[in-house]
C-alpha cells in the first residue's frame, strides 16, 4: 500500500503565484486533513474533509482552498502566494474522526520568495 | 479555544538516560494519541489511549493517560540515538479532527 502520497515534495513559488498541492490516499479513508508546520513548530490544521463533497475550515484556513470530489484525492490550493505561507505541508487521512491514528504523507516543502 | 500544551519544549539527554514528556489539555479528552516525527520526516502514529488511567507499553516506551483524561505522558527508558525526534500528543477537537500539542524535541547524545 502506498498510504498517503503527496506531490510535489519541494516547490519554490514567487509572491503572487498560485499552485495546487496534491494529496491522494489508497486506504479508502473518509477523513482527510491538511496541516502546515512552520520550522521548529507544531502542526496547524488548515482544512479537513469528512467525506467526498464535504470540507470545512481548520485553525488557519486563510489563503487556502480545498476540494474533495473523490474519496481518494484532497488537493490544497494556494492562491496569491505570500512569504507567510512558506512552510511544510502535510496531508493526512484517518479511518475515523479523531478516534483512530492518522496516516501522514511525506510532506511538501514550500518556499515563497 | 482548546489547547494542548507539552513540556518540555526541548530535551537533550545522554544515550542511556531516561526521558519523559508531558501533555496537558485545557479540556477533557475522549482519547489521546502520540506521534513521533524524525528530523526532516513526517509524523508517525505511535499509540492511542482511551481509558482513564490507562498505561500502555511499547518496548522502552511507556504511555500514560491521566485519571481526569486531561493529561498524558510518554516515558522512554534508556534512550537510544534512534529515539531522536519530536514527540507530539494529539487530542480530538470538536469530535472530527485532532489538535496537536506543541511537541517535545528530543536530542540524544551518544
Amino acid at each position: 500500500n502506498a498510504g498517503v502520497t503527496q506531490t510535489p515534495k519541494f516547490r519554490i513559488l514567487k509572491i503572487g503565484q498560485s499552485m495546487t498541492l496534491q494529496c491522494a490516499q489508497d486506504m479508502n479513508h473518509n477523513y482527510m486533513y491538511w496541516y502546515r508546520q512552520d520550522p521548529g513548530m507544531g502542526l496547524k490544521l488548515i482544512y479537513y474533509s469528512v467525506g467526498a463533497g464535504i470540507t470545512d475550515k481548520g485553525e488557519v484556513p486563510n489563503g487556502y482552498n480545498v476540494s474533495r470530489s473523490t474519496t481518494e484525492d484532497f488537493p490544497l490550493r494556494l492562491e496569491l502566494a505570500a512569504p507567510s505561507q512558506t512552510s511544510v505541508y502535510f496531508c493526512a487521512s484517518s479511518y475515523s474522526a479523531g478516534g483512530s491514528g492518522y496516516t501522514f504523507g511525506s510532506g511538501t516543502r514550500l518556499t515563497v520568495v | 479555544g482548546q489547547q494542548v500544551m507539552q513540556i518540555p519544549q526541548y530535551q537533550h539527554v545522554q544515550e542511556g538516560e531516561d526521558f519523559t514528556t508531558y501533555c496537558n489539555s485545557s479540556t477533557t479528552l475522549s482519547n489521546i494519541q502520540w506521534y513521533k516525527q524524525r528530523p526532516g520526516g513526517h509524523p508517525v502514529f505511535l499509540i492511542q489511549l482511551v481509558k482513564s488511567g490507562e498505561v500502555k507499553k511499547q518496548k522502552r516506551l511507556t504511555f500514560q493517560f491521566g485519571e481526569a483524561k486531561k493529561n498524558s505522558s510518554l516515558h522512554i527508558t534508556a534512550t537510544q540515538t534512534t529515539d531522536v525526534g519530536t514527540y507530539f500528543c494529539a487530542g480530538p477537537w470538536n469530535t472530527d479532527k485532532l489538535i496537536f500539542g506543541t511537541g517535545t524535541r528530543l536530542q540524544v547524545f551518544p
